[in-house]
């Protein structure tokens, strides 16, 4: 089974923040990764689909970047507002696997 | 409107009771999926159907069936022999070319 870390577990920032969180995985045999947000009670969203080592994709303050020799994505945050309040998940489509997620809180 | 639904979005049962779940797609894809969420845990994998009278088992198969009867639908079953089926249900489907996975609402199942 693919070890799939993601770092921190929670994090609670202030609105105007700006923030980021890992997801760590082996670098061998890399396909695809997957970010995904995740509000409470609803479905988890797309945000980024990254492939090639050198990655970095852009979704307004949210940025996300790709180091597949090292085994390593960053999602980043710019400003936080309290919207973004959720969890981040990281997943891996060819192997179904998903990251444990960092649950993220800004508070106004 | 194209998505997948799931229902219900909680579901009590009493211990020793089989339960299904039910999932429906109409965006056309070829490929299903059902995860498990437990508190301070990811998402594990229990059951996917890549093509319709075929599914293979994920990391936590134990305890549940599923059927791929039609493209639209993948029903779950949570049987007796699931030793702990308290948990967040999600269903989620995916063409086979894009990979990118999206998802239901959700099924929170409680047994008493």
């Amino acid at each position: 089974i693919l070890n799939v870390e993601q770092s921190p577990q929670s994090l609670h920032v202030q609105e105007g923040d700006s923030t980021n969180f890992t997801c760590s995985f082996p670098s061998s045999n890399f396909y695809a990764l997957h970010w995904y947000r995740w509000e409470t009670a609803k479905s988890p969203e797309a945000l980024f689909v990254m492939t090639l080592n050198g990655d970095e994709k852009k979704k307004g303050r949210i940025s996300a970047t790709l180091n597949t020799k090292e085994g390593y994505s960053y999602l980043y945050i710019k400003g936080s507002q309290p919207e973004d309040s959720a969890t981040y998940l990281c997943a891996f489509p060819d192997k179904l696997i998903f990251g444990t997620g960092t649950r993220l809180q800004v508070f106004p | 409107d194209g998505g997948i639904t799931q229902s219900p979005k909680y579901l009590f049962r009493k211990e020793g009771q089989n339960v299904t779940l039910s999932c429906e797609q109409n965006l056309n894809h070829d490929a299903m999926y059902w995860y498990r969420q437990d508190p301070g845990q990811g998402l594990r994998l229990i059951y996917y159907s890549q093509i319709v009278n075929d599914f293979q088992k994920g990391d936590i198969a134990e305890g549940y069936s599923v059927s791929r009867e039609k493209k639209e639908s993948f029903p779950l079953t949570v049987t007796s022999a699931q030793k702990n089926p308290t948990a967040f249900y999600l269903c989620a489907s995916s063409s086979l070319a894009g990979l990118e996975q999206f998802f239901g609402p959700g099924t929170r199942l409680t047994v008493l």
